[in-house]
């Protein structure tokens, strides 16, 4: 089956600590996202990624890096410079340019210790 | 970011009444993607507006977009508790960039 796997499910934070969140598809899809999604809220864009080694800031992009050097990957490292990392990361990816849909993975639980 | 406002934030309805989520934008939208996100769960594509006074309709779920394309709602009749979940709006801007509205919460009492 084609779709979008993320890992871990659960991750634990100490402070200081950078940790990195993956993501990997088959679904040959060009497009890749990562999105923050806090209790109650909506789906806030960290970065995203249209074709292999470019990628670009959403609107909340401080305090997290990504590197795209597969088409498949898309890898998130929370830094310790992301100070309030508590939250529920998810993935997604997009086929081509507009007007698709997104397929979303099922996402990583950040919490800190 | 883009203004892409939605609400009710919440909302609590008994089994069988029904429900509607507004999604509003001070600028013209170019298209409007709407998603299901069930408690626990990632968001699901459901279905994409593009045309002006665009109605489309999946059994119980019905969504338009207006003449205007500055706004987008969806409905659903008799509401089910398989129907619990947060619906979100999101538009679709130049250069595959996705903006999520807020989203509803809609909570079903059996």
């Amino acid at each position: 089956d084609g779709g979008i796997t993320q890992s871990p499910k659960y991750l634990f934070r100490k402070e200081g600590q950078n940790v990195t969140l993956s993501c990997e598809q088959n679904l040959n899809h060009d497009a890749m996202y990562w999105y923050r999604q806090d209790p109650g809220q909506g789906l806030r864009l960290i970065y995203y990624s249209q074709i292999v080694n470019d990628f670009q800031k959403g609107d909340i992009a401080e305090g997290y890096s990504v590197s795209r050097e597969k088409k498949e990957s898309f890898p998130l490292t929370v830094t310790s410079a992301q100070k309030n990392p508590t939250a529920f990361y998810l993935c997604a990816s997009v086929q081509g340019a507009g007007n698709q849909p997104q397929h979303f993975g099922d996402g990583t639980r950040l919490s800190i210790l | 970011g883009q203004q892409v406002m939605q609400i009710p934030q919440y909302q609590h309805v008994q089994e069988g009444e029904d429900f509607t989520t507004y999604c509003n934008s001070s600028t013209t939208l170019s298209n409007i993607q709407w998603y299901k996100q069930r408690p626990g769960g990632h968001p699901v594509f459901l279905i994409q507006l593009v045309k002006s006074g665009e109605v489309k309709k999946q059994k119980r779920l019905t969504f338009q977009f207006g003449e205007a394309k500055k706004n987008s709602s969806l409905h659903i009749t008799a509401t089910q508790t398989t129907d619990v979940g947060t619906y979100f709006c999101a538009e679709v801007l130049t250069g595959n960039q996705f903006y999520f509205g807020t989203g509803t919460s809609l909570t079903v009492i059996p």
